[in-house]
């Protein structure tokens, strides 16, 4: 069980706009920066979003990031077959001392 | 350019310790800019961090395996260790070192490519 709660599956069509969720809790999300993940099968993961909706070098501004209380989101528009893959939310969580994933969201494109 | 290369024994039994180590090139272990982070993967599943590492020796650990991993550094390789004792089926994944950034807890800016350990008898 997860600390953070993302959907286990979202999808969409290529063009379309999805987002995905993440939940948490005060000492976590309500409290601390969240960063987005994403991952191809057989490769690491790679920082898609950093502290809460900025976007590092390269990652393409059809990507976004928001954050609001306890819960962030991810949202993809324009959605393209390669964005195919599994997103991870993450933060720390001050009363654990901790970095907590969530449980990842399985991305597929129809 | 930063790389991380995670090395280790292979396969390991159930009960024994899993020891698997982190070389780091393109850039120093000793910053005071970065973490040293262990993350793994079981087959099909999420991402569970392990701990992390701040040079010359202040670790966190996930509090599931506290009792259980230690993070160590060695400078003079520029490397930095994992060990797990008392190893299950479940601790099966492919487990990454990563460098996090400091004062930004959840920024992983570059990872290790991976490595699979299996824990079987």
């Amino acid at each position: 069980q997860s600390v953070l709660t993302q959907p286990p599956s979202a999808s969409g069509t290529p063009g379309q706009r999805v987002t995905i969720s993440c939940s948490g809790s005060s000492s976590n999300i309500g409290s601390n920066y969240v960063y987005w993940y994403q991952q191809f099968p057989g490769t690491a993961p790679k920082v898609l979003i950093y502290r809460n909706n900025q976007r590092p070098s390269g990652v393409p501004d059809r990507f976004s990031g928001s954050k609001s209380g306890t819960s962030a989101s991810l949202a993809i528009s324009g959605l393209r077959s390669d964005d195919e893959a599994d997103y991870y939310c993450a933060t720390w969580d001050d009363n654990l001392s901790a970095v907590v994933f969530g449980g990842g969201t399985k991305l597929t494109v129809l | 350019q930063l790389q991380l290369q995670e090395s280790g024994p292979g396969p390991v039994k159930p009960s024994e310790t899993l020891s698997l180590t982190c070389t780091v090139s393109g850039g120093s272990i000793s910053s005071s800019s970065y973490y040293w982070d262990w993350i793994r993967q079981p087959p099909g599943k999420g991402l569970e961090w392990i701990g992390s590492l701040y040079y010359p020796g202040r670790t966190n650990y996930n509090p599931s395996l506290k009792s259980r991993v230690t993070i160590s550094v060695d400078m003079s390789k520029n490397q930095f260790s994992l060990k797990l004792t008392s190893v299950t089926a479940a601790d099966t994944a492919v487990y990454y070192c990563a460098r996090e950034k400091h004062l930004e807890r959840s920024w992983f800016d570059s990872w290790g490519q991976g490595t699979l350990v299996t824990v079987s008898s």
